[in-house]
């Protein structure tokens, strides 16, 4: 079973700009969540989609955008760069519980490297 | 909010040595998570703990669960190198909801 894929893997821009990032999750997995891990701050979770819905949202500023499609891929969207964005962007894929199991179980890609200049 | 406190926050321990990280979170949860990340690379699951009083062992590593103390433990057990890498906690606060709360993490380093 392929695995949680992003791309690109590397994005350098410049303050001002706008980047897409691309999740694609494990065959099957309706749930999408991004997550930006930085030194200072860590891992934070940004929005979560299932079954192109955003479900949850975190604590990050509109600039922060996402959207799933109807295969289940999701995009991130981040708007008018500012250094602090530098990060790795994480996204994890989920089958969102079911009826199976009693946790969470989320299986992580990895990583877009966003670089702001 | 949930919070999630590990430490220490680093830990630079000899090959063949014993040691414990902890995670301690701020709201009931009876879900703790616990992931491995080497340098430039993603997040690798090894243990989910679900009950009050769980404990999951693999290799030298044994994690365990105290929900009345909001408390979780990862004991390392004769540290060889490759079990050098940053270890995070998480926690979530609802069944099917895939937001989780990530402790700072700990970096350990291995010491030949």
């Amino acid at each position: 079973k392929a695995g949680v894929t992003q791309t690109p893997r590397y994005l350098i821009k410049t303050r001002g700009q706008q980047v897409t990032l691309s999740c694609s999750p494990i065959s099957g997995h309706r749930s999408v969540s991004w997550y930006q891990q930085t030194p200072g701050q860590g891992l934070q979770f940004l929005f979560e989609y299932f079954s192109e819905t955003q479900r949850n949202k975190g604590n990050f500023p509109g600039r922060f955008s996402g959207r799933q499609f109807s295969n289940s891929r999701s995009e991130m969207n981040v708007s008018t760069l500012e250094l602090g964005d530098s990060a790795l962007y994480l996204c994890a894929s989920s089958s969102s519980g079911g009826a199976k199991l009693s946790y969470n179980e989320q299986f992580f890609g990895p990583g877009t490297r966003l670089t702001v200049l | 909010e949930l919070k999630v406190e590990q430490n220490p926050l680093f830990l630079s321990m000899q090959e063949g040595k014993n040691y414990t990280i902890y995670c301690n979170y701020s709201t009931t949860s009876d879900r703790l998570y616990w992931y491995r990340q080497d340098p430039g690379k993603s997040l690798e699951s090894l243990f989910v703990l679900l009950s009050n009083g769980a404990v999951k062992q693999e290799g030298r590593l044994m994690a365990s669960l105290d929900t009345k103390a909001r408390l979780s433990t990862l004991h390392i057990t004769a540290a060889v190198h490759d079990l050098s890498a940053t270890y995070f906690c998480a926690v979530d606060m609802h069944w099917g909801d895939n937001q989780f709360y990530f402790g700072t993490g700990t970096s350990l380093t291995v010491i030949p």
